[in-house]
């Protein structure tokens, strides 16, 4: 059972510069949320994606935008990129809420971004 | 507004022993909570999570947590420490019908093991 992967691995931009990161879920899973983690800091919530659409955002500027397609996979678009961007950007699959359940949030590894 | 602060930054612990680390919440729901564990250069893995069932959540790796609600506390621990443990670990609240569908983390306790 493939868990959930995220590419690249690493990426280096210069400010101004646009970037896309990649994630696809966890097999069964439609839902895809999207955390940005500061080195030392804990993840901040970003958005997240159901049904092709953002179903909920973080405090995050409109710099970040979004992407889900038919089969689950994600985008994250960062525009006009800033050195405060470097971070690591993780992205979390998750059956959607419903009932009560806990739709737990599965993790991948991760695309470190570094932004000279 | 949902929130988690972990107590303690870094925490330093001799090979075999007790592992506490401590995390206090705030949500005005009765909250679903989470305890994750990141190894260098990784992503989250889910230890364990607490959803209103028992109050003492037994997760992997011999990890388990303690939901008190006096307290809005849902501390870690572990009997015994392995050099394995080495990593850093986040305490997460949510989701919920207020907050929405997200996790919001605590800063994060880096756990140092010594021989």
């Amino acid at each position: 059972d493939a868990g959930v992967t995220q590419s690249p691995t690493h990426l280096i931009k210069t400010r101004g510069q646009q970037v896309t990161l990649r994630c696809s879920p966890k097999s069964g899973h439609d839902t895809v949320s999207w955390y940005q983690q500061a080195l030392g800091q804990g993840p901040q919530f970003i958005f997240q994606y159901y049904e092709e659409e953002e179903r909920q955002r973080g405090n995050f500027p409109d710099r970040f935008s979004g992407h889900q397609f038919p089969n689950y996979s994600s985008e994250l678009n960062v525009n006009a990129l800033l050195l405060g961007d470097s971070a690591l950007y993780l992205c979390a699959s998750s059956l959607p809420r419903g009932g009560g359940s806990t739709d737990t949030q599965y993790f991948g590894p991760g695309t470190r971004l570094t932004v000279l | 507004a949902q929130s988690v602060t972990q107590l303690g930054s870094h925490v330093s612990v001799s090979e075999g022993a007790l592992v506490l680390l401590r995390c206090n919440y705030s949500s005005s729901v009765p909250p679903y909570l989470f305890w994750y564990v990141q190894y260098p250069n990784q992503g989250l893995q889910l230890l364990l999570k607490y959803t209103s069932a028992a109050t003492l959540v037994k997760g992997i790796n011999g990890f388990e947590a303690e939901f008190k609600k006096s307290e809005t506390s849902f501390h870690l621990t572990k009997p015994s420490a392995h050099m394995s443990d080495a990593a850093e670990y986040f305490c997460a609240v949510g989701p919920s019908l207020t907050a929405g569908n997200k996790l919001t983390f605590g800063g994060g306790t880096r756990v140092l093991v010594k021989p």
